[in-house]
C-alpha cells in the first residue's frame, strides 16, 4: 500500500525553526518528485514546494523561499521540510505529497503553529 | 502566477441530482510537453485531500465512476452525475503545469 507518513509539527515561536519529515513506503521513491501543500485554518490549499526525483532541483512559493529548504534522503524514502524564520503566517497543516506535475498521494497531515 | 478561478464559493446540490463546477485558468495549461497538468482533488472535512482526476480529464482508480470531468486550454469543468451525501466536501482544481504551482479557491459542495 502506497502510503506518506508525515511527521515534525508542533508550535513554534515567531523567529523558530522546525524539520518536517515525510516518510514514504509502498513505492519506488526515487521514481517521484515530491511536493508540500499547506493548509492554514480556515483556508484553502497552498502549494509550498516540490521536490524532483533526484533532488538536484527544488523548487518554493515566494512566501516562503529564502526561510524553508526541501531535501530528501532517498536511501531512506524520506522527505524532509526545513522551515527557518518561521512567520504567525505558516501556521497551517502541512501535507507532504507525491508527485512533480501531477499531485496524486497525500498524507495525513502535520500541524504546524506559529504564535508568541 | 496562474490564476485558477472557480466560479462558486459554495454549491448547494440536492441528492441524487447532477453538479457542475468550474475552473477557469489565467493562461494556457497545456505544457510544452504536450500534457495538461489540471487535476481535481476532493476535501472532505477531517480527512487529507483526495485526487479524483488528474490530467483534466483522467478518473483516478477508486474516484466514484458518476464523477467525469473535462475541458482544455483554460477552461475545465468537474461533474457529478448524482450526488450522494458522501461528496459534501471542498473541491479544489489545480495546475501542475507552470511554478509556482496554483490551486483554485475550492467549491464548497453540501446539500441542500
Amino acid at each position: 500500500e502506497v502510503q506518506l507518513l508525515d511527521s515534525g509539527g508542533g508550535l513554534v515561536q515567531p523567529g523558530g525553526s522546525l524539520r518536517l519529515s515525510c516518510a514514504a513506503s509502498g513505492f519506488i521513491f526515487t521514481d517521484y518528485g515530491m511536493t508540500w501543500v499547506r493548509q492554514a485554518p480556515g483556508k484553502g490549499l497552498d502549494w509550498v514546494s516540490t521536490i524532483d526525483y533526484s533532488g538536484g532541483s527544488t523548487f518554493f512559493a515566494d512566501s516562503v523561499k529564502g526561510r524553508f529548504t526541501l531535501s530528501r534522503d532517498n536511501s531512506k524514502n524520506t522527505l524532509f521540510l526545513q522551515m527557518n524564520n518561521l512567520r504567525v503566517e505558516d501556521t497551517a497543516i502541512y501535507y507532504c505529497t507525491r508527485g512533480f506535475y501531477d499531485v496524486d498521494v497525500w498524507g495525513q497531515g502535520t500541524m504546524v503553529t506559529v504564535s508568541s | 502566477d496562474v490564476v485558477l478561478t472557480q466560479s462558486q464559493f459554495s454549491l448547494p446540490v440536492t441528492l441524487g441530482q447532477p453538479a457542475s463546477i468550474s475552473c477557469r485558468s489565467s493562461q494556457s495549461l497545456v505544457h510544452s510537453d504536450g500534457n495538461t497538468y489540471l487535476n481535481w482533488f476532493q476535501h472532505r472535512p477531517g480527512q487529507s485531500p483526495r485526487r479524483l482526476i488528474f490530467r483534466v480529464s483522467n478518473r483516478d482508480s477508486g474516484a466514484p465512476a458518476r464523477f467525469s470531468a473535462s475541458g482544455s486550454g483554460t477552461d475545465f469543468t468537474l461533474k457529478i452525475s448524482r450526488v450522494e451525501a458522501e461528496d459534501v466536501g471542498v473541491y479544489y482544481c489545480m495546475q501542475g503545469t507552470h511554478w509556482p504551482r496554483t490551486f483554485g479557491q475550492g467549491t464548497k459542495v453540501e446539500i441542500k
